[in-house]
């Protein structure tokens, strides 16, 4: 079975710095990866998803994750955190079942962003 | 586009009633939608799969006559909450994906139940 690691639950940096968001995964054959954003009382929303292409992936509002094999590691950078970027970031990973798709979560971290 | 629609965003209702929630893809098919509850400050914890046309598979620990799931078709799936208690109240979210394998979930904007 797969599973997903969240090491940080919560990550404090001041707006300007780069963010460091960490993942690491276990998986019996080659995952998909996704990093997915939740502000405040909303749905999560897609940053970037790997599936077996490019290692490294960029996304939306900046931010990238590379995907490393021999680290078992997804983890979500950007160089230059925006106060608009607090929220909670969860890392998926895709399993196939029995037939069908399903999508494990991370524990989430809780990004805060200081001026 | 991968639009998801979640209607209502909020809902409160007394002991004992039901309450229905929506989950629609706007601009593509669905033929797999997923059900979840987040409690605060917790990661998402899947309640079911629901499939267009065929019954939903629940995890263990859910009660599949109290949310009722219905995936009547591929853009449109309902959760149900009956005679729903106070500790029903919770987030509740929806997210579908296309057919393509590997493809990305898409959530709406979940749905904040409150049971008095």
């Amino acid at each position: 079975a797969q599973s997903v690691t969240q090491l940080d639950s919560h990550v404090s940096v001041s707006e300007g710095t780069p963010v460091l968001l960490r993942c690491n995964y276990s998986s019996s054959y080659s995952p998909s990866l996704f990093w997915y954003v939740q502000h405040p009382n909303k749905g999560l929303q897609l940053l970037l998803k790997y599936t077996s292409a490019a290692t490294l992936v960029k996304g939306i509002n900046g931010f990238e994750a590379e995907f490393k094999k021999s680290e078992t590691s997804f983890h979500l950078t950007k160089p230059s955190a925006h106060m608009s970027d607090a929220a909670e970031y969860f890392c998926v990973v895709s399993d196939l079942t029995s037939g069908t798709y399903k999508y494990i979560f991370g524990t989430g971290t809780r990004l805060k962003v200081l001026a | 586009g991968a639009v998801v629609s979640q209607h209502p965003s909020r809902v409160i209702c007394k002991s004992g009633t039901s309450v229905k929630i929506e989950c629609r893809s706007l601009d593509f098919q669905a033929t797999t939608m997923f059900w979840y509850r987040q409690f605060p400050k917790k990661s998402l914890m899947l309640m079911a799969t629901s499939n267009e046309g065929s019954k939903a598979t629940y995890e263990q620990g859910v009660e599949k006559d109290k949310f009722l799931i219905n995936h009547a078709s591929l853009t449109l799936s309902t959760l149900t909450v009956t005679s729903a208690h106070p500790e029903d109240s919770s987030f509740y979210i929806c997210s579908a994906r296309q057919t393509l394998l590997d493809s990305p979930l898409h959530f709406g904007n979940g749905t904040r139940l409150t049971v008095t």
